[in-house]
């Protein structure tokens, strides 16, 4: 069964850091990209990072409202993703959520969210 | 980046209605469109990918169409789960962009 769990979410005051994790399983997890995708509050969905999968040379992208900012990474010997999140501002509060690309045009498992507050 | 335009924003229907739910992209991405369905305070859920193609589970009751630049969603017969929040997506390049969303209410 696959399987994703993210944890890291918390409250944070606006310039801090945070780190999220997602730990997967049931699946190799090094033949997928791996996504974050955001969901503000009422708001509708972003993605804003992706890790290629081992074929691809693991290269990562960002969404330009995040670049420079977060970091996202992956440790397939630990089947675990994660994202890295500096100078954090009010406007990136949201729930964040792991995302498996099935390979095929699509996201076919997400985790069940983290939430990000930031706040002062 | 590649913006999605979904139409209506927002869609009052009853049990049993045919639904139709649109997505344009600003510009041509093939068939590499997909389509969830998220309920509140749940994780949004696959239904279709490459435009026309039932993820594994889903209700035959959904269908995808169209490539380019212009797609299409339907219910055939709306049933009282499917009232939730719909979002296309575009994979033909990164960024990857959803829709703003499409909200189906009962009438």
């Amino acid at each position: 069964e696959v399987q994703l769990v993210e944890s890291g979410g918390g409250l944070v005051q606006p310039g801090g850091s945070l780190r999220l994790s997602c730990a997967v399983s049931g699946f190799t997890f090094s033949d997928h990209h791996m996504d974050w995708v955001r969901q503000a509050p009422g708001k509708g969905l972003e993605c804003v990072a992706r890790s290629k999968n081992r074929g691809s040379s693991y290269t990562a992208e960002y969404a330009a409202s995040v670049e420079g900012r977060f970091t996202i990474s992956r440790d397939d010997s630990k089947n675990s993703l994660y994202l890295q999140m500096n100078s954090l501002k009010t406007e990136d509060t949201a729930v964040y959520y792991c995302a498996r690309d099935s390979m095929k045009y699509s996201f076919d498992y997400w985790g069940q969210g983290a939430l990000v507050t930031v706040s002062s | 980046d590649i913006q999605l335009t979904q139409s209506p924003s927002f869609l009052s229907a009853s049990v049993g209605d045919r639904v139709t739910i649109t997505c344009r992209a600003s510009q041509g991405i093939s068939s590499y469109l997909a389509w969830y369905q998220q309920k509140p305070g749940k994780v949004p859920k696959l239904l279709i990918y490459v435009a026309s193609t039932l993820q594994s589970g889903v209700p035959s009751r959904f269908s995808g169409s169209g490539s380019g630049t212009e797609f299409t969603l339907t219910i055939s017969s709306l049933q009282p789960e499917d009232f939730a929040t719909y979002y296309c997506q575009q994979l033909n390049s990164y960024p990857v962009t959803f829709g703003g969303g499409t909200k189906v209410e009962i009438k």
